[in-house]
């Protein structure tokens, strides 16, 4: 199955300072999806892409899905306090299992 | 909206003993995920199910099982308990296989 690497780890960010998350997936995906877990919270579904070089945004945040379909990205624009949590990428392959990448953990600083 | 139910929400148990972890999903899903997590890493696949078959297996020892039922609830049988198997186990459900899991808000399982 396929192997979902992300970066970074932790991303320290000054409020209203944009930022971007990067996943790599080992294979080519069906799919990739994002998740925002809050501290002691649940894993929240974002946003799925599909269809290669798809972009798609929801206010500040704007995803990517690359060209082969094995990378994608997330950009913050102007962060808020409200971002702060763990980012997940999950990448979804022909066996439909959905392997989580390490996560991005967000702080912010006022 | 009805989520993803998980119970219970919290469980102590001690090393060699046995835990099972309930999870209704959202009515007309027909997969459902489990997943492990432990403390700041990222949600490791256990099994999921679709429509009440084993769909597909990951990184869950030869200890755990899970089953799906005619009424679509999944359960988690743990045994031989270790320390290392605490963790938080989400529960997650999906409409179709290829679009977004609702996850349920976790068990908590500790064990000492």
């Amino acid at each position: 199955g396929q192997q979902v690497m992300q970066i970074p780890q932790y991303q320290h960010v000054q409020e209203g300072e944009d930022f971007t998350t990067y996943c790599n997936s080992s294979t080519t995906l069906s799919n990739i999806q994002w998740y925002k877990q809050r501290p002691g919270g649940h894993p929240v579904f974002l946003i799925q892409l599909v269809k290669s070089g798809e972009v798609k945004k929801q206010k500040r945040l704007t995803f990517q899905f690359g060209e082969a379909k094995k990378n994608s990205s997330l950009h913050i624009t102007a962060t808020q306090t409200t971002d702060v949590g763990t980012y997940f990428c999950a990448g979804q392959g022909v066996d439909y299992k959905l392997s989580f990448g390490a996560g991005t953990t967000v702080t912010v600083r006022a | 909206a009805a989520g993803v139910i998980q119970s219970p929400r919290h469980l102590i148990k001690e090393k060699r003993e046995t835990a099972t972890l309930k999870c209704y999903p959202i009515p007309r899903h027909d997969t459902v995920y489990w997943y492990q997590q432990g403390p700041g890493q990222d949600p490791q696949f256990l099994i999921s199910f679709y429509e009440k078959m084993q769909s597909d297996k990951g990184s869950i020892p030869d200890r755990f099982s899970a089953q799906q039922f005619s009424d679509y609830h999944s359960e988690l049988n743990m045994s031989s308990l270790e320390l290392g198997d605490s963790a938080l186990y989400f529960c997650a459900s999906s409409p179709s296989s290829d679009t977004e899991a609702f996850f349920g808000q976790g068990t908590r399982l500790t064990v000492v």
